[in-house]
């Protein structure tokens, strides 16, 4: 069965530090998809990256990373230099076709709260 | 930039009533959900919907629940006798490809007493 853990319920860091926040996966297929989605205290929906499951290189967009590790069935993903615009419940989330739509499964969130 | 709309905001509704949230998604999207998320909790899928029909819904979508795109533009979720569980934010999302990234509304806020 798919299945998403967030083990982080909550983190805080002072500004400018670095910030990791994890997701292990599960699923038998072998076609998958994974993205990370930020809900600011406005509380929408902001799509931050998009992964599928053959692509196991690294990216970097500004300060944002994500580790991608198919070995660990993780994709985590790092703030460095953090923000207090950054502050928010980040959601990770898997897709597959297994079920016949790419429905998504969502973890349970991390709160990352950026102290000034 | 496109979005997806939705309306009302907030509702507010009392047991036993029926509502019906509104959604616009992106104009080019093919691929439409819902989604809800209690407060503080995760976001649940409830239903997707393809070539109008329903093509997953989830065990939370019983038979209150429905869904139209009644006019090529609008995508909706009517619940036909609210119950107090029922109490959550609701998110209609579209997407262009089954594989493509899902771009989520901001949410109806649904509030029943």
């Amino acid at each position: 069965a798919q299945k998403v853990t967030q083990a982080q319920t909550e983190i805080s860091v002072v500004e400018k530090e670095d910030v990791t926040l994890d997701c292990v996966y599960e699923t038998r297929d072998t076609t998958y998809y994974l993205f990370w989605y930020k809900q600011p205290p406005s509380g929408e929906l902001v799509f931050l990256i998009r992964r599928n499951s053959f692509d196991e290189q690294n990216e970097i967009s500004g300060r944002y990373s994500w580790n991608f590790q198919k070995s660990t069935s993780s994709f985590n993903f790092t703030i460095t230099a953090s923000q207090v615009v950054d502050s928010a419940v980040y959601f990770c989330a898997l897709s597959e076709g297994a079920s016949g739509t790419y429905k998504y499964i969502f973890g349970t969130g991390t709160r990352l709260k950026v102290l000034a | 930039e496109p979005e997806v709309t939705q309306t009302p905001s907030h509702q507010v509704t009392q047991m036993g009533q029926e509502v019906i949230l509104r959604c616009v998604p992106i104009s080019n999207h093919l691929y439409f959900y819902w989604y809800r998320q209690i407060l503080g909790q995760k976001v649940e899928f409830l239903v997707s919907f393809y070539n109008n029909e329903i093509s997953e819904k989830s065990e939370i979508f019983d038979d209150q629940f429905s869904v139209e795109r009644p006019d090529g533009s609008n995508f909706t979720l009517k619940i036909r006798s609210t119950k107090l569980e029922d109490s959550a934010m609701y998110f209609c999302a579209s997407s262009a490809g089954p594989y493509n990234e899902q771009f989520f509304g901001p949410g109806t806020r649904l509030t029943v007493l």
